[in-house]
This record gives structure tokens, C-alpha cells and sequence, in this order.
């Protein structure tokens, strides 16, 4: 199984931040990779795939890097409605899985 | 507007069945290949398992801790999703969410997921 292993595992920031989170790969995954926020109670929703692409409708203050075992998500002006938790998911190969997530919270 | 609403979540005893469902509407339910990703209380997301579509024979892939012991099924007539639990562990505690997947470059990912019903196994 692929392991994905996020840093950090809580991060505290203020409004107008630039927030960066890592998501390193037990192996290779080529960029089948995506990035996911949830918000208490809430279903995640979908904010990067295939490493870099923003889905539709996504902030542009939000953006994705990296290939193979290294992806990094990163928000350009951390906004309120940004504190939320963040996973990686990877799609290469079965079973899926996904990082352990990173709790972003206001300083 | 896609939307998946899940329902059948319920407090069941260790050992006991459950059947979710997802009704999906807004797109082409067919098309799509589908998956249910959990999340315990408190804890991260895990992938449960995805159904294909038709095209690719409704073939299903499973997680190890499932795998045995739940079955994922569709009815394209109905724009539905199922998860039939059986079984179940007190681990099996969870949200359970139905997502669609998106195939982009051969690989298909999540790009929307339903609100999530909630299982709870306890005696």
C-alpha cells in the first residue's frame, strides 16, 4: 500500500498567511495526486488533482506542485474561510489512500 | 448540479447487516465509476471501495479491512449506489460517504461527494 505521509500535522496561521503543506509518498505516484478540504461536520470537497490542477470553481489562492514521491499545497493569503483540514489522496494505485490530514487553525 | 444523498446509517450490534444507499443526481450516473470512503469519529478519511461502470463490467475494488465482508453495487435505472455491510465491528464506526469519480489522463479520482450518513456499531 502507498502511504502518504502529511507535514504538518497542525499548522497555526493568521489571515493574509502564505500556508504551505507537504504530502510525501511512500512511492512513486507519478501526479495522481489530489488535495481535498474538510470542514467540521462538513463532506470534503475537492480543491486540486492530478498534483497541480485547481478544480473548477476553486480560489486561485490555492495551488498544488510536485510529481513522483513530493506534492506540496500551498495558499497564497490564508482567507477565514480557509481554516479548515486539509488530505492528499493518491489515485495510482489500489487501495486509493489518503494523508492523515493537516488541521489549519487561526492563530 | 451533481448531488449524491446518502441514507440507511443506523445503530446496528456487532455482528449485524446494513445496506446504504446513495441517490445520485445532476449528471450521468452511469457513466461515472463510484466509491464510499469512510471516516471514524474524530479520525481521517479511509477509502472503502469503488464500483466501475458499465462499460468496465461493474468490476469493484475493495480496502483489505473490508473487503470479505462488504459488497458495493449500482442500479443505473435508479441512479443509485449501494454498500451492502455485513459483519460489522465496532471499528466499522464511521461516516460513510459516496463519491463520484472523475477519470482524468486513465486515473479516476474524487470530484464530489455526498454529506455522508453515519453507522454506528455497538452493543
Amino acid at each position: 500500500d502507498i502511504q502518504l505521509t502529511q507535514s504538518p500535522s497542525f499548522l497555526s496561521a493568521s489571515v493574509g498567511d502564505r500556508v504551505t503543506i507537504t504530502c510525501r509518498a511512500s512511492q512513486g505516484i507519478s501526479s495522481y495526486l489530489a488535495w481535498n478540504q474538510q470542514k467540521p461536520g462538513k463532506a470534503p470537497k475537492l480543491l486540486i488533482y492530478a498534483a497541480s490542477t485547481l478544480q473548477s470553481g476553486v480560489p486561485s489562492r490555492f495551488s498544488g506542485s510536485g510529481s513522483g514521491t513530493e506534492f506540496t499545497l500551498t495558499i497564497s493569503s490564508l482567507q477565514p474561510e480557509d481554516f479548515a483540514t486539509y488530505y492528499c489522496q493518491q489515485f495510482n494505485s489500489y487501495p486509493l489512500t489518503f494523508g492523515g490530514g493537516t488541521k489549519v487553525e487561526i492563530k | 448540479e451533481v448531488q449524491l444523498v446518502e441514507s440507511g446509517g443506523d445503530l446496528v450490534q456487532p455482528g449485524g447487516s446494513l445496506r446504504l444507499s446513495c441517490a445520485a443526481s445532476g449528471f450521468t450516473f452511469s457513466d461515472h465509476y463510484m466509491d464510499w470512503v469512510r471516516q471514524a469519529p474524530g479520525k481521517g478519511l479511509e477509502w472503502v471501495g469503488r464500483i466501475r461502470n458499465k462499460a468496465n463490467s461493474y468490476t469493484t475494488e475493495y480496502a483489505a479491512s473490508v473487503k470479505g465482508r462488504f459488497t458495493i453495487s449500482r442500479d443505473d435505472s435508479k441512479n443509485s449506489l449501494y454498500l451492502q455491510m455485513n459483519s460489522l465491528k465496532t471499528e466499522d464506526t464511521a461516516v460513510y460517504y459516496c463519491a463520484r469519480s472523475l477519470n482524468r489522463s486513465g486515473r479516476n479520482f474524487f470530484d464530489y461527494w455526498g454529506q455522508g450518513t453515519l453507522v454506528t456499531v455497538s452493543s
